[in-house]
């Protein structure tokens, strides 16, 4: 079975910190993601990334970073926290359709979450 | 813009009172229409990826079918064990390798005896 695991179940934090949420997937996966999940708003993207060391801007980056040093891991990064970043944050893996065959697609597989306050 | 809605936002069920949730969906090219149930303070879980109009997928009292614009999930008989919220998610063809994914904001489910 898949396995994501994201290292906080629960944080706080204050306004103003620098904040590290840490997720690694052990299913040899080229593709992860951060989102985060709002009521109403569903989850959004926030980063990607599709090889070690590469990122991409997600749908709502602003105010987050991210760090892929190992292939199994990544780092989403708050950088100076603020009260409006209090959510739930979730990360995924998935294979990439290189390694696939185009079209050819597989599920994201998800950990549980880390719920982060902003005090 | 690639859009996803889902409907109903919330739905009550009496225990073995069949149900269809609905997933509508406007991209430009679909790669993949995927389903997952997410249980209060989890992940979501996945359940099901429909590739083309006609394709159905069934697990235990859920099946997914899916057209050329919309998505059902069909309950048959519900249980209390299947109250959970249930997130669609399109992928379409120019997300390169990183398949990313568009959600819907769910429909939570709620079944009682």
């Amino acid at each position: 079975d898949v396995k994501v695991t994201q290292s906080s179940r629960y944080l706080v934090k204050r306004t103003g910190e620098k904040v590290f949420l840490e997720c690694v997937q052990d299913m040899d996966h080229e593709n992860m993601f951060w989102y985060r999940q709002d009521p109403g708003l569903g989850l959004r993207l926030i980063y990607f990334s599709y090889d070690v060391k590469m990122k991409e801007k997600g749908d709502i980056p602003e105010g987050y970073s991210v760090s892929r040093e190992k292939k199994e891991r990544f780092s989403l990064i708050l950088e100076s926290a603020s009260t409006n970043q209090t959510s739930m944050y979730l990360c995924a893996s998935s294979f990439s359709t290189v390694r696939l065959g185009q079209g050819i697609t597989q599920p994201q597989h998800f950990g549980d979450g880390t719920r982060l306050s902003i005090l | 813009e690639d859009q996803v809605t889902q409907s109903p936002e919330a739905l009550r069920l009496q225990e073995g009172e069949s149900s269809s949730l609905n997933c509508s969906y406007t991209v430009s090219g679909l790669r993949g229409l995927f389903w997952y149930r997410q249980d209060p303070g989890k992940g979501p879980e996945f359940l099901f990826t429909l590739y083309s109009a006609g394709e159905e997928k069934e697990k235990e009292r859920l099946k997914a079918t899916l057209t050329k614009k919309e998505s059902f999930l069909h309950i048959t008989a519900p249980k209390p064990e299947d109250s959970a919220t249930y997130l669609c998610a399109v992928q379409v063809v120019d997300t390169g390798t990183a398949s990313k994914l568009t959600f819907g904001t769910g429909t939570r489910l709620q079944v009682t005896l």
